[in-house]
């Protein structure tokens, strides 16, 4: 089975603190999400990327930066945070576009205070 | 604005009922439709996938699309107490470059 592994798995930083969250799979997948879970709002995706140095927007960027440095490696950069960004991350991965199945890891709880 | 609306937003079924869950787009391009389950503290794993009109079965786990109306439904029989989960509807269209677009979610509660 897909194995997408987040660190950390929880985070408490400051407004206006600089966070970086990672995300590795290792099933060579060529796309890869970053998505924040909310309670009445589902799961929204903020970045997505289709390869190494590849990077897409999503329905709700503002205030992410994302960054696929290798196949297997993408990261989340929250550079000044704030309490809206406090939510539930997951990365996930999937083989080829749209119509394939996605593989999640298992989030990251974000708290800004 | 959602693009892909779930109802109803919580649901309770006894051990052994059927539960029933429904999932509207609002956009014709989305012509695909997947089902997700999220049980506490884990991410969302693929329940099953939809992709042509009609019913499509896997063990107690039926989802039928409907094209034209941008429908689909899940329906679980036999529901376990183990099937307490949330599950997410995600919609795409065929476009390469393009992703699946998630509902906001079904709280399911099978009660014992």
């Amino acid at each position: 089975e897909a194995a997408v592994t987040q660190s950390p798995r929880n985070k408490v930083t400051v407004t206006g603190g600089n966070v970086t969250l990672s995300c590795r799979q290792t099933n060579s997948h060529n796309y890869m999400y970053w998505y924040r879970q909310d309670t009445g709002h589902g799961l929204r995706l903020i970045h997505y990327s289709y390869g190494a140095g590849n990077l897409q927007i999503g329905d709700v960027p503002d205030g992410y930066k994302a960054t696929r440095t290798t196949q297997e490696d993408f990261f989340l950069l929250l550079e000044l945070a704030s309490p809206s960004q406090t939510s539930l991350y997951f990365c996930a991965s999937s083989d080829q576009g749209p119509n394939t199945e996605v593989f999640f890891g298992k989030g990251t709880r974000l708290t800004v205070v | 604005q959602q693009k892909v609306q779930q109802s109803p937003e919580s649901l309770s079924v006894p051990e052994g009922g059927m539960a029933s869950l429904n999932c509207t787009s609002s956009d014709r391009n989305f012509q695909y439709f997947w089902w997700y389950r999220q049980h506490s503290g884990e991410g969302p794993k693929a329940l099953m996938s939809i992709f042509s009109d009609g019913d499509k079965k896997e063990g107690r786990f039926t989802a039928h699309l409907n094209k034209a109306s941008l429908h689909v439904s899940l329906h679980i029989r036999d529901s376990q107490p183990s099937d307490s989960a949330l599950y997410f509807c995600a919609a795409s269209e065929t476009n390469s470059g393009t992703y699946q677009r998630f509902g906001t979610g079904t709280k399911l509660q099978v009660v014992p």
